[in-house]
């Protein structure tokens, strides 16, 4: 069966300086990636996603993602970080039984201080 | 757009109590996903459907159960709510094929007494 694991369950960065939220997956076949990120008491948002092709993946809010398969990595960086980059994320890797299904990592809070 | 609503957005039942959980999605979505969310463990899927009449068990179907009667509508149901089923759940929705992302709802926090 695929998982993801999100080893971290925080990450503390300062303002302005790079951060990275760390994932890795295990799935059989292809692997499509995905993050999403969820502020509180909201749902959550679609941030980026890896299907084929460039192991860089830019997405939403200046969010990028390097997808690693020697590794089997897919982690979340941003160059410079943002007070309101603070929020809950996740990892997820869709399963390949079909129906789109998505199998979530525990999540990462990333906490962004000034 | 709306996008993904849901209906109640809190919810306090005893044990022993029935309620069902709405949800609405205006996108034209085939797909839709029903969600727990508990500390620590990420987001575990409940149900699915993949088209208006059918439904299938995600990972955690114990104690729930669903129906799509129409494509814009999923509906969670729990029979007998107990205190383990206390959680937030989200409900999602993607169009079809395999690489389309999922647009989730804003939750409905559920406390079982």
């Amino acid at each position: 069966a695929q998982s993801v694991a999100q080893p971290e369950d925080q990450v503390n960065v300062a303002e302005g300086n790079p951060l990275t939220v760390k994932c890795t997956y295990s799935v059989s076949g292809n692997p499509y990636l995905f993050w999403y990120v969820q502020y509180p008491n909201r749902g959550l948002q679609f941030l980026l996603k890896y299907i084929t092709g460039d192991n860089l993946v830019k997405g939403s809010y200046g969010f990028e993602a390097e997808f690693n398969k020697s590794q089997t990595s897919f982690h979340l960086k941003k160059p410079s970080a943002l007070v309101s980059d603070s929020a809950l994320y996740f990892c997820a890797v869709r399963d390949p039984g079909g129906g789109n299904k998505l199998t979530f990592g525990t999540g990462t809070q990333l906490k962004v201080e000034l | 757009n709306a996008g993904v609503t849901q209906t109640p957005k809190f919810r306090v039942l005893k044990t022993g109590q029935s309620m069902t959980l709405l949800c609405a999605q205006d996108m034209n979505h085939e797909y839709m996903y029903w969600y727990r969310q508990d500390p620590g463990m990420g987001l575990r899927l409940i149900h699915y459907s993949v088209g208006e009449g059918t439904t299938a068990k995600g990972e955690v179907p114990d104690g729930y159960n669903v129906s799509r009667l129409k494509k814009q509508n999923f509906l969670l149901g729990l029979e007998s709510a107990a205190p383990s089923q206390t959680s937030v759940y989200f409900c999602a929705s993607s169009y079809s094929g395999q690489y389309n992302e999922q647009f989730f709802g804003p939750g409905t926090r559920l406390t079982v007494l």
